[in-house]
């Protein structure tokens, strides 16, 4: 089985500040993948960012990075130069090789309620 | 761009009534997936099917059905809706690859009465 753990459930941050928005994760997969969603309050689940199991460097894409710390089961988000438009729940998944959420879908974490502040 | 669509933004419905929610992806992707989202408790997978007519139950799908009977839509069924399936239902589809990302509609916020 797997799991996804986001211990923040909200976070209020200054604009313009970085933001590291924490996810750990268990599986006893030794393949998997790695994902962070953005969903703002119009309900759209927004794909961000993936990092692969086995990938030597850690993703980036723009203002996202991927902080992959794979001895610590960590894969934390970080978001650089916030704004005001990063005001969002996020959310961390994953999927193993052999044992998915559900054919090839993913197993999602609780998600962190993320605030910007003018 | 890939683009799944999801036939209602806001419905409500009372007690006993039937329900159907439908989605629809123009990527030609085999994996379609049904979660509900709920406050505190992250997405939860009801069915999900890997093509047309096959059906997999998730990890909650007491209460639902689905239908697949083309490729580019997947189909959520409330036979008898309930009040505590209010609800956010959000539609995906999977890239082909190894690890691809879901792509999501806009999700269908469901009021039972």
């Amino acid at each position: 089985a797997q799991k996804i753990t986001q211990t923040q459930p909200g976070m209020f941050v200054q604009e313009k500040e970085a933001v590291t928005l924490d996810c750990t994760y268990d599986t006893s997969d030794p393949s998997y993948g790695l994902f962070w969603y953005k969903q703002p309050s119009s309900g759209e689940m927004i794909f961000l960012i993936y990092q692969g199991s086995y990938d030597q460097q850690n993703a980036t894409e723009g203002r996202y990075s991927l902080n992959f710390q794979k001895a610590r089961k960590s894969a934390n988000l970080v978001i650089s130069a916030s704004q005001l438009g990063d005001s969002a729940m996020y959310f961390c998944a994953m999927r193993g090789m052999y044992s998915g959420g559900g054919a090839d879908g993913l197993t999602f974490g609780k998600g962190t309620h993320l605030i910007i502040q003018p | 761009d890939v683009k799944v669509t999801q036939s209602s933004r806001y419905l409500v419905k009372r007690t006993g009534e039937k329900v159907f929610l439908e989605c629809v992806q123009d990527m030609d992707h085999e994996n379609m997936f049904w979660y509900r989202q709920d406050p505190g408790l992250g997405l939860r997978l009801i069915y999900f099917s890997y093509d047309v007519k096959m059906k997999e139950k998730g990890d909650i799908p007491e209460g639902y059905s689905v239908s697949r009977e083309k490729k580019e839509r997947f189909s959520l069924i409330l036979e008898s809706a309930s009040t505590n399936q209010t609800s956010m239902y959000l539609c995906a589809s999977r890239a082909p690859r190894v690890f691809g990302e879901l792509f999501f509609g806009e999700g269908s916020r469901l009021t039972v009465l």
